[in-house]
């Protein structure tokens, strides 16, 4: 089936300085993808929907300053935490819609991002 | 605004028992509700997904699940499980419109006895 990939899987970065996490579709064309957050023990979030040569749509209370998306191809975004803190530690997941006309709108996960901020 | 509740964070069964999954939703509107699973260090999975229709919806793996309307519940149910079930299990609802959005319920742990 469609794959959905995400990297780093695992990063740490020290507290104030960036990190940028990729979700990339690797076998179709994505123009819609998704950004998840993720607590320990606590349901996914959405933070914000990506869509392919315009601007995200950010959930409310999610800081659009702080959390950098660009979704410059049709198969890759890019989600970059800015200023980290450690609060902004967290499990991340993306996920991208396969608009093909076969795939019936299905949406694929990625594997998700830990971010550990020291 | 729309919320799921899985009413257990842990569910363990022992190897070739039945097991169900609970999963109860809030919304003034009709959704579209969906199950996933996740292994470790994997990427969530679609289980199944209502629609419309039928009620009793079947999915990957011998899951199938049932939409109750009145109850508002989509119980996720399996009648012999494998040690491969041991994953975490999330349901989640969209809306119609927009369906793409997706809201979770915190997810329930399924761990399988041999």
């Amino acid at each position: 089936g469609a794959v959905v990939s995400q990297h780093p899987s695992r990063v740490i970065c020290k507290s104030g300085t960036s990190v940028k996490i990729e979700c990339r579709s690797l076998d179709f064309q994505a123009t819609t993808m998704f950004w998840y957050r993720q607590f320990p023990k606590q349901s996914l979030m959405l933070m914000a929907t990506s869509n392919e040569g315009s601007k995200a749509t950010y959930e409310q209370g999610v800081e659009k300053d702080k959390f950098l998306i660009n979704h410059a191809s049709l198969t890759l975004s890019t989600l970059t935490v800015t200023s980290a803190h450690p609060e902004d530690s967290s499990f991340y997941i993306c996920s991208a819609e396969d608009a093909g006309p076969y795939s019936g709108n299905t949406i694929y996960f990625g594997e998700g991002s830990w971010l550990t901020v020291v | 605004a729309q919320s799921v509740t899985q009413l257990d964070s842990q569910v363990p069964v022992f190897e070739e028992a039945p097991v169900e999954l609970r999963c109860n939703y809030s919304s003034s509107v009709s959704v579209y509700l969906f199950w996933y699973v996740q292994y470790p260090n994997q990427g969530l999975q679609l289980l199944l997904k209502y629609l419309s229709g039928s009620t009793l919806v079947k999915g990957i793996n011998g899951f199938e699940a049932e939409f109750n309307k009145s109850q508002t519940s989509f119980h996720l149910r399996k009648p012999s499980v494998h040690i491969s079930d041991t994953a975490e299990y999330f349901c989640a609802v969209s809306l119609i419109q927009g369906a793409q959005k997706l809201v979770f319920g915190q997810g329930t742990r399924l761990t399988i006895n041999p």
